[in-house]
């Protein structure tokens, strides 16, 4: 059983187009992570969510906090965008979701 | 500031010995996390460190254990490492709690032989 899912998968978009990944989460949290990693291993922590929206320059999560889901928003997708996208959730514990392969084709 | 500094960066070791990784967290941070990410699992949440107590535990054998010192730094020990114990080990911290912007290390390529 899965606490946090994660769709799609893998992910390829031709330069400039909206992109967006969905994580569904079936625990109680007191907030949602949206993290990035490159090729090689680092991981960038993107946004910390409890409720509503972010908006970070061509990044946008939303939470709604009813439904158990959330998104994250690409606008005009770069090559350098290409990482992988992993949900996280923080409750009694750190549950993460298996990350969506994202490719930027230029 | 200096970011979250993980050391050794890479690691070999044989099965049936034991293995401590450092974590070095951002000046100020209290809160470590030590999480294990492998090519089947993912990443896995092992432990969270605040004020040198540990505040939550992941679902891992007592063979995964760590500490935290005063200054926040943590220690992570691994004993009677087995094969499947081969991941990257990664920590991250946070000013007091999980539920704040998590800053990674680099983390540690542990390769079990």
């Amino acid at each position: 059983k899965n606490e946090v899912e994660q769709s799609p998968q893998n992910l390829t978009a031709q330069e400039g187009e909206f992109i967006t990944i969905n994580c569904s989460y079936s625990v109680g949290i007191s907030a949602l992570h949206w993290l990035q990693q490159h090729p090689g291993g680092g991981i960038v922590s993107l946004f910390m969510l409890s409720s509503g929206k972010k908006k970070h320059g061509r990044l946008i999560a939303t939470i709604n906090i009813q439904e158990k889901h959330s998104s994250l928003h690409i606008t005009a997708s770069h090559p350098r965008d290409s990482a992988v996208y992993i949900c996280a959730v923080t409750g009694n514990q750190f549950y993460f979701g298996t990350g969506t392969s994202l490719t930027v084709i230029p | 500031k200096a970011g979250v500094t993980q050391t050794p960066r890479y690691l070999i070791k044989t099965r049936g010995q034991q293995v401590t990784l450092s974590c070095s967290p951002i000046s100020g941070h209290r809160s470590v996390s030590w999480y294990q990410q492998t090519p089947g699992q993912g990443l896995q949440f092992l432990f969270e460190y605040f004020s040198e107590t540990q505040r939550n535990k992941g679902n891992f054998p007592g063979r995964f254990s760590g500490r935290q010192f005063s200054n926040s730094r943590s220690e992570m020990n691994v004993s009677t490492l087995e094969l499947g114990d081969s991941a990257l080990y990664l920590c991250a911290s946070s000013l007091e709690s999980r539920n704040q912007p998590q800053h990674f290390g680099d983390g540690t390529r542990l390769s079990i032989l």
